[in-house]
């Protein structure tokens, strides 16, 4: 049981790549969020979803899109990347509403030069 | 005002001492807070839900004052493992959690 697993842990992208994080839970959680989280600084939520088919955006949703096809996986998505996308991104699943405490992957740090 | 709001520290402090945090929030309708612990580099990981009427759990215990809007965490007896970041987190004025910014604990010998 791998609870929720992000892919990959590091990377370093060039102004303009893009790319795909991954996150994939086997815990059957409904919900599931997408934060970063700059150094110093508390996490932002950037995405989340209550279901498949269902997202919607949080506080830092610009740059980033997000796709929930299945119960299990959550990519996040970076079309354009610019460094001040530049931080540590984290997945986050809960059972079964936004008031219950997250359970999170351990981050991919991405870094964008 | 910042929804979340918490003393960066880093708080110092010896082994054996208590240390006490606090984290101010601006929703007063909140229902659900929690604090979480960091590890350098690492995820953040529950700690403990804060209950209204307070709650302990070993050295650590929570309280929510719904006057002052603020809910504290105790640590007794620190351990030198006890260093990391502690995290507040609130429900916001969306209903999503909020986090805080953490404040570092360095619990030294």
């Amino acid at each position: 049981n791998a609870g929720v697993t992000q892919t990959p842990k590091f990377r370093i992208l060039k102004i303009g790549q893009s790319m795909t994080l991954q996150c994939a839970q086997d815990m059957n959680h409904n919900y599931m969020y997408w934060y970063r989280q700059d150094p110093g600084m508390g996490l932002k939520l950037i995405y989340y979803s209550v279901g498949a088919g269902i997202t919607d955006k949080g506080e830092v949703p610009n740059g980033y899109n997000v796709s929930r096809s299945t119960t299990e996986d959550f990519p996040l998505r970076l079309e354009l990347a610019a460094p001040s996308q530049t931080s540590v991104y984290f997945c986050a699943t809960t059972p079964l509403g936004v008031h219950q405490p997250q359970h999170f992957g351990d981050g991919t740090r991405l870094s964008i030069l | 005002r910042k929804e979340v709001e918490q003393d960066p520290g880093p708080f110092n402090v010896p082994e054996g001492a208590t240390v006490a945090f606090n984290c101010t929030y601006s929703n007063s309708a909140s229902q659900s807070f929690f604090w979480y612990r960091q590890d350098c580099r690492k995820e953040p990981k529950l700690l403990m839900s804060v209950y209204s009427s307070g709650n302990e759990d070993g050295r650590f215990t929570a309280q929510l004052n719904r006057a002052s809007q603020y809910i504290s965490l105790l640590i007794r007896d620190s351990k030198l493992s006890d260093s990391a970041t502690y995290l507040c987190v609130v429900e916001g004025n969306t209903g999503k959690l909020i986090f805080g910014q953490g404040t570092t604990l360095q619990v030294k010998p």
